[in-house]
């Protein structure tokens, strides 16, 4: 079953705008995941926050949870061309390493 | 580093017929996981191996489907027999176990899977 739902199943922005995609779920969790998929191709890990962080960066994304809400937000800042992509959130409990995925948005980012 | 192999990219078969999926993952990572992608939705997990040994399959729809990961390594997922509902991208991945327990996992490109 999907942990998580994503919102909003699809975005569509201008280049150089930010582009900002949610995330929540209903377990508790170790971690939660953003991984990206282009289109045809295997899904890329992007960046992982820890359930006893808030808020973390990497490049020109940034990440948020909110554990009590049971929710994250992705940010991507000053989008290109090449972030046209789907995006996933995806969440881990336990020891196995298993993932739970969400159901995606699908972003693009026009030139 | 090479990264996760996986043959066939695609693979067209008729209903009721039986098709098998193989994966190569990463050198030294001793994780291995089997996923379905039902076009629009997220990756489902079907199986996880920790070397030659099932850790999960609770959603593998074992009537029908089957996997094996002979010597750690390599991995097969089979379907038999096939139906129109398994049309699907079908991803392996696989991570490294050591003492840091948030290693991420590396996926193939995936097999893209029609049943007609």
């Amino acid at each position: 079953s999907q942990q998580g739902e994503e919102d909003p199943q699809a975005l569509s922005i201008q280049e150089g705008e930010n582009a900002t995609m949610n995330c929540s779920y209903k377990t508790s969790i170790n971690n939660l995941q953003w991984y990206r998929q282009n289109s045809g191709r295997g899904l890329v890990h992007l960046i992982l926050i820890r359930s006893n962080e808030r808020e973390k960066h990497s490049g020109r994304l940034r990440v948020t949870l909110d554990t009590s809400k049971k929710s994250s937000s992705l940010l991507i800042t000053a989008s290109r061309a090449a972030d046209t992509a789907s995006y996933f959130c995806a969440t881990r409990s336990g020891n196995t390493g298993k993932l739970i995925f969400g159901q995606g948005t699908t972003l693009q980012v026009k030139p | 580093e090479a990264g996760v192999a996986q043959s066939p990219r695609y693979k067209i078969i008729e209903k009721r017929q039986s098709v098998a999926f193989w994966c190569n993952p990463i050198s030294g990572h001793a994780t291995l996981y089997w996923y379905q992608q039902i076009l629009g939705q997220g990756p489902k997990l079907l199986i996880q191996f920790q070397n030659n040994g099932v850790v999960d399959d609770s959603q593998l729809p074992k009537d029908r489907f089957s996997a094996e990961r002979l010597k750690g390594v390599d991995s097969t997922l089979k379907i038999q027999p096939a139906k129109l509902e398994d049309s699907a991208v079908y991803l392996c991945a696989s991570r490294s176990v050591g003492t840091d327990s948030y290693n991420e996992q590396f996926f193939g490109p995936g097999t893209r899977l029609t049943v007609l």
